[in-house]
């Protein structure tokens, strides 16, 4: 149990665009799920957090205009990186909690790339 | 500021022998504490836990200990095995308006080598 899946694993974009990534909790139900964000050889990187049905809370320094969040449904959350810059690219992981004993389960993570 | 510092980039065990890995914290206001395991281009895997008011949990190959005079955790991994060659980041937990908040210390790249 307690898998979370992210879609797309890899993704190449040129700058300007956007690019949504998908997170879902296939087999529990998750009331609150995390955005990460990692650099080459360092830490997980909280990018923000949210709850089903509310507005997401950023983490200082993290644009939020430039990082959408949707948590549409307690198994769906989706982040939008809008117009995209090469300084974006990074690896993305999304975590789900079910609110039990502060575990989070996180999901294989998304490889951008902005050319 | 780094609130969980894991000082220690890789360390190097034979297998079968002990693997510890250290972790330290500042923030006293931290109530739980993780090890998550991590492999290239995948995302983290929980390990195990513990709560502020023990001082040490274990499952298995794994036991976390917890010094909260010191602030500091570490894990045990005993025997070491392959297997194990992983990075490893120790996670704090703070729970502001009930939903957990992780932070992550920087890793620690274990090898575990025949």
């Amino acid at each position: 149990g307690a898998v979370v899946s992210q879609h797309p694993s890899r993704v190449i974009c040129k700058s300007g665009t956007s690019v949504k990534i998908e997170c879902r909790s296939l087999d529990f139900q998750a009331t609150t799920m995390f955005w990460y964000r990692q650099f080459p050889k360092q830490s997980l990187m909280l990018m923000a957090t949210s709850n089903e049905g509310s507005k997401a809370t950023y983490e200082q320094g993290v644009e939020k205009d430039k990082f959408l969040i949707n948590h549409a449904s307690l198994t769906l959350s989706t982040l939008t990186v809008t117009s995209a810059h090469p300084e974006d690219s990074s690896f993305y992981i999304c975590s789900a909690s079910p609110g039990l004993h502060n575990e989070q389960f996180f999901g294989p993570g998304t490889r951008l790339t902005v050319l | 500021d780094q609130q969980v510092k894991q000082n220690s980039p890789s360390l190097s065990v034979q297998e079968g022998r002990i693997s510890i890995l250290n972790c330290d914290y500042t923030n006293s206001m931290f109530d739980y504490f993780l090890w998550y395991k991590k492999y290239p281009a995948e995302g983290p895997t929980f390990l195990i836990s513990i709560s502020s008011i023990k001082d040490k949990n274990e499952d298995g190959r794994f036991t976390v200990f917890l010094n909260k005079s010191a602030k500091h955790l570490s894990l045990h991994i005993v025997p070491s095995q392959p297997g194990d060659s992983a990075v490893y980041f120790c996670a704090a937990s703070v729970t502001p308006g009930g939903y957990n908040k992780l932070i992550f210390g920087a890793g620690t790249r274990l090898a575990v080598h025949p």
